[in-house]
């Protein structure tokens, strides 16, 4: 069975500092995908960043990066710049059975951007 | 390029009765996930059609089935509805069933409330 934990409910911090959010994961599997998706209140699930197991370089997408730590089992996701865009529900999630096996997710971290 | 598309947007249920929801892929995607988000929590995996046939499961009863048609829309069947099942239900559509390990788009869910 494969886990995602996010330790974090909730946290707030003010418009263009920088944040990160944190993840850990047990599977094993030694090749998987890691994400992070985000859920504005439309509630739309929406791709910010993916991350493949085997490539040890980590994962940039414009503000957002993640830092990648595969023997701890970390997947941490580094906003820089924040925006009140960034205002939502944010989940990490795992695929390591092959997509029969679907997404497993986090309970979610709720980040509130301060103006 | 339409995107996934679910409906209804909302409804609302008696306990013991039986709901269907809809979903339409992504234009050219034949693979298609289904998943309950209850509140406050992340989603889980409910299972998945490629080519209209259930390629994975996660754990939930016989009560909940699907069926995915030639066009490669699908729906979800929810018989005897419990309290339990309120919850925000998500759609995924993948290009392939390759891809849904690391590729899948959402659609913005139905929420549904059983009373």
């Amino acid at each position: 069975a494969q886990t995602v934990t996010q330790s974090q409910p909730e946290m707030s911090v003010q418009e263009a500092e920088t944040v990160t959010l944190s993840c850990t994961y047990d599977t094993s599997e030694n090749n998987y995908y890691l994400f992070w998706y985000k859920q504005p209140p439309s509630r739309q699930m929406i791709l910010v960043i993916r991350q493949e197991a085997y490539k040890q370089q980590n994962a940039t997408e414009n503000r957002f990066s993640v830092n990648f730590q595969k023997a701890a089992k970390s997947f941490s996701l580094k906003i820089s710049d924040s925006q009140l865009g960034d205002t939502a529900m944010y989940f990490c999630a795992l695929n390591s059975g092959g997509g029969a096996d679907g997404l497993t997710f986090g309970k979610g971290t709720h980040l509130i951007i301060q103006p | 390029e339409t995107g996934v598309t679910q409906s209804p947007t909302h409804l609302i249920k008696t306990r013991g009765q039986q709901v269907t929801l809809r979903c339409s892929s992504q234009s050219g995607h034949n693979t298609v996930s289904w998943y309950q988000q209850a509140l406050g929590q992340g989603p889980q995996f409910i299972f998945q059609y490629y080519r209209e046939e259930e390629n994975g499961r996660g754990n939930f009863p016989p009560r909940f089935s699907g069926l995915q048609f030639p066009n490669y829309s699908s729906e979800l069947n929810v018989n005897a509805l419990e309290l339990d099942d309120s919850a925000l239900y998500l759609c995924a559509s993948s290009p392939d069933l390759g891809t849904s390990v690391y590729e899948q788009y959402f659609g913005p869910g139905t929420r549904l409330t059983v009373t």
